[in-house]
């Protein structure tokens, strides 16, 4: 089975504070993608990276960064956390479109629940 | 108009019931379908994925494309409470992009 492993189920940080989430998988995927999910606007995407040291933005970049050094690992980094990035982060991870696993979908971890005071 | 369309429910049935969750999107670009199940307080699962029109089968569940109509079902017969959850449709333009609905919550009463 796929696993994806967010490294915390919960995260209470302050307003200013520079936060970092990490997201671990291993099945030797290339893509990888960060989300957030909010009540009535569904999953949004962040930053994803098809491979390692490569990252493009998503939707909605604006106060994160991210980090790739290694294939299995990709980090989220709030610069400088406000309280309106309150939210459920969510890390996935597939493989990459054109290979003989043409087009897998997406695998996804339990979620970080991050709370900015 | 949003690319992906689904109703957020709550959806109400008691056990045993088939329940029909739906999904409408805009871009006929679209190629591959998939259906998460997501519990509270956990990350979305995949159940269900296909990339042609028809029907796909697999134990309880069933998922159904209709892309001249750009909709898609979930269907799920003989419904358990241990059903109760959130279901979100997904779709893929064949890149790196991943379109996903709301979800629809999903409440199965004993």
């Amino acid at each position: 089975d796929v696993k994806v492993t967010q490294s915390s189920r919960y995260l209470v940080k302050r307003t200013g504070e520079k936060v970092f989430l990490e997201c671990v998988q291993d099945m030797d995927h290339e893509n990888m993608f960060w989300y957030r999910q909010d009540p009535g606007l569904g999953l949004r995407l962040i930053y994803f990276s098809y491979d390692v040291k490569m990252k493009e933005k998503g939707d909605i970049p604006e106060g994160y960064s991210v980090s790739r050094e290694k294939k299995e690992r990709f980090s989220l980094i709030l610069e400088s956390a406000s309280t309106n990035q309150t939210s459920m982060y969510l890390c996935a991870s597939s493989f990459p479109s054109g290979t003989e696993t043409y087009n897998q979908p997406q695998h996804f971890g339990d979620g970080t629940r991050l709370s900015i005071l | 108009q949003k690319e992906v369309e689904q109703d957020p429910g709550p959806l109400s049935v008691p056990e045993g019931a088939i329940v029909s969750l739906n999904c409408t999107y805009s871009n006929s670009a679209f190629q591959y379908f998939m259906w998460y199940r997501q519990y509270s307080r956990k990350g979305p699962e995949l159940l269900m994925y296909t990339y042609s029109s028809g029907n796909k089968e697999d134990g309880r569940f069933t998922a159904q494309v209709d892309k001249s109509s750009k909709y898609i079902s979930l269907f799920i017969r003989d419904s358990q409470p241990s059903d109760s959850a959130t279901y979100l449709c997904a779709i893929q333009d064949g890149g790196f992009k991943t379109i996903f609905g709301a979800g629809t919550r999903l409440f199965v009463k004993a």
